[in-house]
């Protein structure tokens, strides 16, 4: 069936430092990918999508590359900020029969420190 | 926009009660809600789909007779834990899909902590 893998965290970064989050899905056909955050106290809200092969999604700083020979979809920013302290979701989305719908990863926690 | 309440925020119960959780699209139409359950530092896991006034489509595995969802109206979305016992004790979070819009974004509720005694 399908499946998300990412990255146990928690991360701790110091701020500005370089964010990578790995993602790697199975999944039958060509599903759409995601990155969904979730804030603390807060639900969960998309962050970025890629909707097929060598798309980028970009967000926020935030950037992810829909590779189809590796089924990756991994997280990166350049330089991170407190406020990006948060949990990270990987998730992928099937067709249904009662419409699309989510897969998701355990959620990477990541705390950025100043 | 596109803002999911949900309600309550956390709830204690007795052993065999049940507990009834809401969800609301606040600013949009959402003839489709879904349904996921949270536990400790696992992933989301869908539960079912709640489809406007129509049956919820349950995933395998999971009661329906257990867990009732009624979507009544085109924004809000129940979900009542029935004879609730402590292994129900978990997270459960919402989401709904804006009608007018279309596409697969959902946007989620802040969730609900179940505690079952």
């Amino acid at each position: 069936g399908n499946s998300v893998t990412q990255m146990e965290g928690p991360v701790t970064l110091s701020e500005e430092a370089f964010l990578t989050i790995n993602c790697t899905y199975t999944a039958t056909g060509y599903p759409s990918l995601f990155w969904y955050v979730q804030y603390p106290g807060e639900g969960l809200q998309l962050l970025l999508k890629a909707t097929k092969a060598d798309d980028k999604g970009s967000n926020k700083g935030f950037e992810a590359t829909y590779r189809k020979e590796t089924t990756s979809f991994h997280l990166e920013k350049g330089s991170v900020q407190v406020s990006d302290s948060a949990v990270y979701f990987c998730a992928l989305s099937r067709a249904g029969a009662a419409g699309n719908k989510l897969t998701f990863g355990g959620g990477t926690r990541v705390l950025v420190k100043p | 926009g596109a803002v999911v309440s949900q309600h309550p925020s956390r709830v204690i119960c007795k052993s065999g009660t049940s507990v009834k959780i809401e969800c609301r699209s606040l600013d949009f139409q959402a003839t489709t809600m879904f349904w996921y359950r949270q536990f400790p530092k696992k992933s989301l896991m869908l539960m079912a789909t709640s489809n406007e006034g129509s049956k919820a489509t349950y995933e395998q595995g999971v009661e329906k007779d257990k867990f009732l969802i009624n979507h009544a109206s085109l924004t809000l979305s129940t979900l009542t834990v029935t004879s609730a016992h402590p292994e129900d004790s978990s997270f459960y979070i919402c989401s709904a899909r804006d009608s007018k819009r279309g596409g697969e974004t959902q946007y989620f509720g802040p969730g609900t902590r179940l505690l079952v005694l």
